[in-house]
């Protein structure tokens, strides 16, 4: 069965530090995958998106990048976070494109101070 | 502009009780809306998928509705247990892939004994 990990689970940053989170999909090949945040109060905010390695979409300009460098690894990052960085973290991968179900990871929760 | 607004923000009932919660959407075009269940610190996990032509689908003692003229749907929870205490969010998709998906705020419930 097809799995999703994510890690850290929480992390406390100061400003201006890097980050990396790392999500890893397990029984599937060439998933879409997904970076979210949820903010408190607000939904799902969709970051970045995958179809391949290599291949990152991005849909809105923010202090974040996304890598993808295996085909089930994605990677969000920052070179130097910011307070508005701090929220819920959520990589997700679908089992089927527009209607099929996105599956979550357990998520990453960030505090930037 | 795209957007899924649901009602209530929050709601907390006694164990054992019913609930209704409401989606309105001005998704276009539309594809399918999904109801998730998120419990706390967790990622969201879906709970019923609907599309245009269908107007109810149960899972357990979900029930959700959709009336694709209007654009509401509503979940209605029956007879609640404590571990329903969670957020809902509606989901709407536009088709497309999921970079064309619209997330409610979610409806925070809580049951409490």
């Amino acid at each position: 069965s097809q799995t999703i990990h994510q890690w850290p689970a929480t992390l406390v940053q100061p400003v201006g530090s890097p980050l990396s989170l790392e999500c890893t999909v397990e029984g599937t090949s060439n998933p879409n995958l997904y970076w979210y945040r949820q903010a408190a109060g607000r939904g799902l905010q969709l970051l970045f998106y995958s179809v391949g390695i290599g291949q990152i979409s991005s849909e809105v300009p923010q202090n974040l990048s996304a890598s993808r460098p295996q085909d089930r690894q994605f990677i969000l990052s920052s070179k130097k976070l910011l307070l508005s960085d701090s929220g819920f973290y959520l990589c997700a991968w679908v089992s089927g494109v527009s209607t099929g179900e996105l599956f979550f990871g357990e998520g990453s929760r960030l505090t930037v101070l | 502009k795209n957007q899924v607004e649901q009602s209530p923000q929050s709601l907390i009932i006694l164990e054992g009780k019913n609930c209704t919660l409401q989606c309105n959407y001005t998704v276009s075009p539309f594809s399918n809306l999904r109801w998730y269940k998120q419990d706390t610190g967790r990622g969201p996990v879906s709970l019923t998928i609907m599309t245009f032509s269908e107007n109810t689908k149960s899972n357990g003692r979900y029930t959700a509705t959709l009336d694709a003229d209007t654009k509401q749907s509503s979940l209605h929870i029956t007879a609640s247990q404590l571990s329903d205490s969670a957020s809902y969010i509606c989901v709407v998709s536009g088709g497309g892939g999921y970079q064309k998906v619209t997330f409610g705020t979610g409806t925070k419930l809580q049951v409490i004994p």
